[in-house]
């Protein structure tokens, strides 16, 4: 079955760095388009991030262009997170998201368990 | 970007009956467009895609219209697993985004 497992969360000082992983299994990850989403406490869903299943193409929002960036392992089955500069407004659940459909950009149809990051100093 | 507008921000039904939850774009997204739910504390399921396909395992109580810029998710018959937080996406251009959210609650 597929599986989504995140690690690397926790409370980090604004201007410092954090690396969210997220292992994949149950699925041929190279073929998918992995996405990060991300959720404040009490808010609603805003998308981070996606890399292509090959990873020739990333977008990001705005808010996080050119302090996060987002990479992959396709050997490992391991999607990334790195995340720099790192606001009190960065605040939220991550989670990590698989495209539905194989090499298309698509909606997420799994999801891994979500790792809470906190910025606070 | 594309702003989306969910309504109404709650909804209060009750368990058998029908609910209906709208979802407009700030511009046309063609049929790019995403329903899911979640429940406190876990991560959002999927249930529509391309405005009108239900994902997998979704049943068919579930279905969802529109496109271009306005959107409608159905629950025909609202079971109690059905009591949640509602969120529209669009992913027809970058940034995807995702409404604000409807809240189902039990009337």
């Amino acid at each position: 079955q597929v599986q989504l497992v995140q690690s690397g969360g926790g409370v980090v000082q604004p201007g410092r760095s954090l690396r969210l992983s997220c292992a994949a299994s149950g699925f041929t990850f190279s073929s998918y388009g992995m996405h990060w989403v991300r959720q404040a406490p009490g808010k609603g869903l805003e998308w981070v991030a996606v890399m292509s299943y090959d990873g020739s193409r990333q977008y990001y929002a705005d808010s996080v262009k050119d302090r996060f960036t987002i990479s992959r392992d396709n050997s490992a089955s391991t999607l990334y997170l790195q995340m720099n500069s790192l606001r009190a407004e960065d605040t939220a659940v991550y989670y990590c998201a698989k495209s539905t459909l194989a090499k298309k950009a698509t909606p997420y149809d799994y999801w891994g368990q979500g790792t809470l990051v906190t910025v606070s100093s | 970007e594309i702003v989306m507008t969910q309504s109404p921000a709650t909804l209060s039904v009750s368990p058998g009956e029908r609910a209906t939850l709208s979802c407009r774009a700030s511009q046309s997204v063609s049929t790019n467009l995403a329903w899911y739910h979640q429940k406190p504390g876990q991560a959002p399921r999927l249930l529509i895609y391309d405005a009108s396909t239900r994902a997998t395992g979704i049943p068919a109580r579930f279905s969802g219209s529109g496109s271009g810029t306005e959107f409608t998710l159905t629950i025909s018959s609202l079971q109690s697993e059905d009591f949640a937080l509602y969120y529209c996406q669009q992913y027809n251009n970058w940034p995807w985004t995702f409404g604000q959210g409807t809240k189902v609650e039990i009337e």
